[in-house]
């Protein structure tokens, strides 16, 4: 099994709305990431896991919030967000954090009214 | 500062036809280049790794070249399918918080 898997596909919500994306893998990784990204952009790095810690944090907005509950799962909890945060939620998975190959998930598409 | 540049922006060509797209970094250090393809609205996918020491790696009609010296990279796509159309993106290890530097893209159209 190499997928990585999210949910929902879409999402629409309110700027007062709280939400949740959600991110599993079953390859026995041990880093996972959450990445943003705009149309015709690359993906930026939002947060980096490494055994279910949070490594990196790359200046998010706190109405970004992270979670691992186990290796396994990484959940993006959103709070008060802005139309500027319609995006592309991108989650990805690697072997530990500083190897190779990073397996992404199909994305949530976002937007916020 | 870490760049990977790439070119073209985008790219039309027919059906069956051969391609190559362009990828100059300026990472350092460098660990590996891959090249990842992304259909509209999903995540990207890998389509080659290469490290220092590999000139060529190919997967099915998808052939990467890296020149370790003047630090580019080449992904030649053959005989090319409708199902090609998509955004190549450019990913250098090296650079980052991530260790990873990314280009924006090709953005490849392929028409019958």
């Amino acid at each position: 099994d190499t997928e990585v898997t999210q949910t929902p596909k879409h999402l629409v919500m309110g700027m007062t709305n709280k939400k949740s994306l959600k991110c599993e893998q079953h390859m026995g990784h041990r880093a996972m990431y959450w990445y943003k990204q705009k149309a015709k952009k690359p993906p930026e790095l939002m947060f980096v896991y490494s055994y279910e810690k949070l490594s990196i944090n790359e200046s998010v907005p706190s109405r970004f919030s992270p979670e691992c509950p186990n290796s396994s799962l990484l959940n993006l909890h959103l709070h008060a967000l802005q139309p500027e945060d319609s995006a592309l939620y991108l989650c990805a998975s690697s072997q530990v954090a500083d190897t190779d190959t990073q397996y992404f998930g199909p994305g949530t598409r976002l937007t916020v009214l | 500062k870490n760049q990977v540049e790439q070119s073209p922006q985008s790219l039309i060509i027919l059906e069956g036809k051969n391609c190559t797209l362009q990828c100059n970094y300026t990472v350092s250090p460098f660990s590996n280049l891959r090249w990842y393809k992304q259909d509209t609205g999903r995540g990207p996918v890998s389509l080659t790794i290469m490290t220092f020491s590999e000139n060529t790696k190919s997967n099915g009609r998808y052939t990467a070249t890296l020149d370790a010296d003047t630090k580019q990279s080449s992904l030649h796509i053959t005989a090319s399918q409708l199902s090609d159309s998509a955004s190549y993106i450019c990913v250098v290890r090296g650079g980052g918080a991530d260790g990873l530097t990314f280009g924006k893209g090709t953005h490849l159209i392929i028409q019958p």
